[in-house]
């Protein structure tokens, strides 16, 4: 069966230090893989998407990157975090555009 | 782009109790998902629903895409149903899929 694998469950960063979220899904191959980032509570943003290595596409301009170095690896990264940064982060995966969207854990970053 | 309403914004309900969730979307779609969102932030996909009626349990739902609404019923809720509820659609000609979420329905079951 398939799994999807975020780290870490939290974080706490000062404003201007860099970024690294990890997430990794096992049991498929060439997913279609998704950051997606909940202010308060309500409501999901896509950031990103990624239908195979090396192809990133973004959904909104901000202070963020998304990488795609392995099959099944997908990185959102940030040179200088901003207090507007701070959010709930989550992967996700599917096989294909019309199939079901299954998340990560999420990871809740406070940028103080 | 496509735009999502979910109502009630709240609903708070007695253990046992029935109650439905309702999504409309303002444009055709291909693609209609319900989601689960407990306490801890995790969110579970419920049913994959363009159209026509799913059930699972004590949860089913119902897409009527022509009228361009969504349903989801949960009947003899628990206190574990608590969470909030997203329905997300993919419009129609979107290219790789986009799925746009709804603001949610808070649902609190008490004992």
């Amino acid at each position: 069966s398939q799994t999807i694998h975020q780290w870490p469950a939290t974080l706490v960063q000062p404003v201007g230090s860099p970024l690294s979220l990890e997430c990794t899904v096992e049991g498929t191959s060439n997913p279609n893989l998704y950051w997606y980032r909940q202010a308060a509570g309500r409501g999901l943003q896509l950031l990103f998407y990624s239908v195979g290595i090396g192809q990133i596409s973004s959904e909104v301009p901000q202070n963020l990157s998304a990488s795609r170095p392995q099959d099944r690896q997908f990185i959102l990264s940030s040179k200088k975090l901003l207090l507007s940064d701070s959010g709930f982060y989550l992967c996700a995966w599917r096989r294909t555009s019309n199939e079901k969207l299954f998340f990560g854990s999420g990871t809740q970053l406070s940028v103080l | 782009g496509i735009q999502v309403e979910q109502s009630p914004p709240d609903l708070i309900l007695q253990e046992g109790a029935n109650s439905t969730l309702r999504c409309n979307f303002s444009d055709s779609v291909n693609n209609l998902q319900w989601f689960h969102q407990n306490p801890w932030g995790q969110l579970i996909n419920l049913f994959y629903i363009p159209s026509g009626t799913k059930q699972n349990g004590r949860l089913s739902a119902t897409t009527v895409a022509t009228e361009r609404y969504s349903l989801l019923y949960i009947s003899s809720s628990q206190t574990t149903d608590s969470g909030v509820y997203f329905c997300a659609v993919t419009a129609g000609g979107t290219s790789y899929g986009k799925l746009t979420f709804g603001q949610g329905t808070i649902l609190t079951v008490h004992p």
